[in-house]
């Protein structure tokens, strides 16, 4: 049962542009969700997180945008540089007796062309 | 963000020895740490969730005889694999926390032979 997905593997963008990561989630529990950057052999890094009380949450050229009623938030990166160029995750938390723990998605592969 | 380390960062054992993993937070006191285990391009797995002072939980499918979770410290969570087998090869992340933001560290990458 997957309860955050990431139906994208893959993202090619070209330097510059806009990137558009996409996650859905089917847990109405979830009211904390987080986005790491991952690069082979090495831990997440956190990028930037929104709770469920605000629809929009922007950290320099990071933008995380949340649709409760869809259950889908999206994180936009603009300008995209070759250094973005990673595995990048939702992640998805609960409060209550499952505050703390996240929930991953599959990840999406973003690779940012010169 | 926060600094969380993890040593060592690669080993190499022969199948029925035990290895033990650290886990430190560097510049934060962590209330509540996390084990991950990450199969090849798959997702991170939560293995077990470790408060200071008190036994871990883990999740439905993990033997907590197999991997021995300790949380000696606010800063200090170790992680001992036991008894090794080849198939307990993998990639084990840890993270801390303070709030929902979990930090995490490097990873270690576990070769049982």
């Amino acid at each position: 049962d997957q309860q955050v997905k990431q139906n994208s593997p893959s993202l090619s963008v070209q330097e510059g542009r806009i990137s558009i990561l996409n996650c859905d989630y089917t847990n109405s529990m979830f009211d904390y969700f987080l986005w790491y950057k991952k690069y082979p052999a090495e831990g997440p890094t956190f990028l930037i997180s929104i709770s469920s009380i605000k629809d929009k949450n922007e950290d320099g050229r990071f933008t995380v945008f949340l649709n409760k009623s869809a259950k889908h938030l999206s994180l936009h990166i603009v300008p995209s540089q070759p250094g973005d160029s990673a595995v990048y995750f939702c992640a998805a938390s609960a409060g209550g007796t499952s505050y703390g723990k996240l929930t991953f998605g599959q990840g999406t592969i973003l690779t940012v062309h010169p | 963000g926060a600094v969380v380390s993890q040593h060592p960062s690669r080993v190499i054992c022969k199948s029925g020895t035990s290895v033990k993993i650290e886990c430190r937070s560097l510049d934060f006191q962590a209330t509540t740490m996390f084990w991950y285990r990450q199969f090849p391009k798959k997702s991170l797995m939560l293995m077990a969730t470790s408060n200071e002072g008190s036994k871990a939980t883990y999740e439905q499918g993990v033997e907590k005889d197999k991997f021995l979770i300790n949380h000696a410290s606010l800063t200090l969570s170790t992680l001992t694999v036991t008894s090794a087998h080849p198939e307990d090869s993998s990639f084990y992340i840890c993270s801390a926390s303070q709030t929902e933001i979990q930090f995490f560290g490097p990873g270690t990458r576990l070769t049982v032979l």
